[in-house]
């Protein structure tokens, strides 16, 4: 299997424009989780989807923060507008259960200028 | 409700044994340890679920103690490779069996070091 693939891996943006990251998870895996890090609030759990279905959203910092789950193969998270304090790396992940190992995809580097 | 890790960063010599550790100050229903190297993504060492679990593989153990609601990460003759951030996340005992939100939250993480 090809792995959790996200794309870009990096995205530099202006403050104010839309970004949209994209995700497609393992096949066959029914959880995804979008996280955000950074050197100062860690690795945080912005939100995730159980069979394409949000179930905890509570992460989201605000509402410039959006995902969806369209199919089983493919996510999104959008930010608009973007602000420096976006800044960070995006990573999604996949598992075939709450308990069960989670796997990580390579990341997108944000930069908001 | 993040866990607490500790301790932040630790350097050790190649060959020498590590412990960090995990707690929470609520119950908690399973603890997950993950390695980050630097600008890699997290990878997954191994989920613990029952009170006094144990779990290794090869040199890297753990151990879950749900009545004191923490968790401890044994590194024991450490090798370069080992190096990397150290994160555990959580998932509470009354979120989980309550049928609430499974979704984990994580640590800021052990920074460790091993040197030559």
């Amino acid at each position: 299997d090809a792995g959790v693939i996200q794309s870009p891996r990096h995205e530099v943006t202006e403050m104010g424009q839309e970004v949209t990251l994209r995700c497609k998870p393992i096949s066959g895996h029914d959880y995804l989780f979008w996280y955000r890090q950074t050197m100062m609030r860690g690795l945080e759990l912005l939100i995730y989807f159980n069979n394409n279905v949000p179930i905890d959203d509570s992460g989201m910092p605000e509402d410039r923060f959006s995902a969806k789950m369209p199919n089983a193969s493919f996510s999104t998270l959008k930010i608009q507008p973007s602000e420096p304090r976006d800044s960070a790396v995006y990573f999604c992940a996949s598992s075939r259960g709450p308990l069960a190992e989670q796997y990580f995809g390579p990341g997108t580097r944000l930069t908001v200028t | 409700q993040q866990p607490v890790q500790s301790p932040q960063a630790v350097i050790l010599r190649e060959g020498e044994d590590a412990v960090i550790n995990c707690s929470s100050s609520k119950a908690l229903y399973s603890v997950h340890w993950y390695r980050q190297k630097h600008g890699e993504a997290p990878v997954f060492l191994m989920i613990l679920l029952k009170g006094g679990e144990q779990k290794g593989h090869e040199k890297i153990s753990a151990s879950f103690n749900e009545k004191k609601q923490q968790s401890s990460l044994y590194l024991t003759a450490s090798q370069l490779s080992y190096s990397g951030t150290y994160f555990c996340g959580t998932l509470l005992r009354a979120v989980y069996s309550g049928g609430g939100a499974d979704g984990l939250t994580f640590g800021k993480g052990t920074h460790l070091i091993i040197q030559p």
